[in-house]
């Protein structure tokens, strides 16, 4: 049962263009959101989260949105940039559970283009 | 730079034997967090330490077993590997706040073969 899908296995986008990169979840119990970016060889670094309790975080470049009502968040990346190119993974969260268990989604190849 | 090492970076194991894998968290952080992440999909949860306890398990068998020492390094075992258990191997440092929301910092992982 994947609880947290990430459809496009890839995308590809011109520098300085937008990129969004889509994550879907089923749980509604799901109560904070993060985004990963992982290069090859090298661990997920932190992006950038977001708390169920709002529909918008910004930092920089990078702004996530949240629709609790489609169970879905994106990831907006304003102006692309070739060093924005790698694997990037959704993963949510179950702050109740107190768990720490974190869900992630299969990832979305980010290829920016010169 | 997140802080979290993980030893070895690389490591080839037989089908039947055992292997530990070692993590050193973030200055700070309390609480620890191992995954698994096979070629082309997500990082899967195993378990989660705190306070040197386990503090959650994810659908792994309890061949895999691990240990939070007192300085907040963590050890993840694994007994009688199969084939399958090839995989990178994801350590994840944070401190634990209220509510159980916590960022979590990867380390660099260790690549693991199983022949």
């Amino acid at each position: 049962d994947q609880q947290v899908k990430q459809n496009s296995p890839s995308l590809s986008v011109q520098e300085g263009r937008i990129s969004i990169l889509n994550c879907d979840y089923t749980n509604s119990m799901f109560d904070y959101f993060l985004w990963y970016k992982k290069y090859p060889a090298e661990g997920p670094t932190f992006l950038i989260s977001i708390s169920s309790i709002k529909d918008k975080n910004e930092d920089g470049r990078f702004t996530v949105f949240l629709n609790k009502s489609a169970k879905h968040l994106s990831l907006h990346i304003v102006p692309s940039q070739p060093g924005d190119s790698a694997v990037y993974f959704c993963a949510a969260g179950r702050g109740s559970s107190n768990t720490g268990k974190l869900i992630f989604g299969q990832g979305t190849t980010l290829q920016v283009k010169p | 730079e997140t802080g979290v090492t993980q030893s070895p970076t690389h490591l080839i194991k037989t089908r039947g034997q055992q292997v530990t894998l070692r993590c050193s968290s973030q200055s700070g952080h309390n609480t620890v967090s191992w995954y698994q992440q096979a070629l082309g999909q997500g990082p899967q949860f195993i378990f989660q330490y705190y306070r040197e306890e386990e503090n959650g398990r994810g659908n792994f068998p309890p061949r895999f077993s691990g240990l939070q020492f007192p300085n907040y390094s963590s050890e993840l075992n694994v007994n009688a590997l199969e084939l399958d258990d090839s995989a990178l191997y994801l350590c994840a440092s944070s401190l634990r706040l209220a509510g159980g929301t916590d960022t979590q910092y990867f380390g660099p992982g260790t690549r693991l073969t199983v022949l």
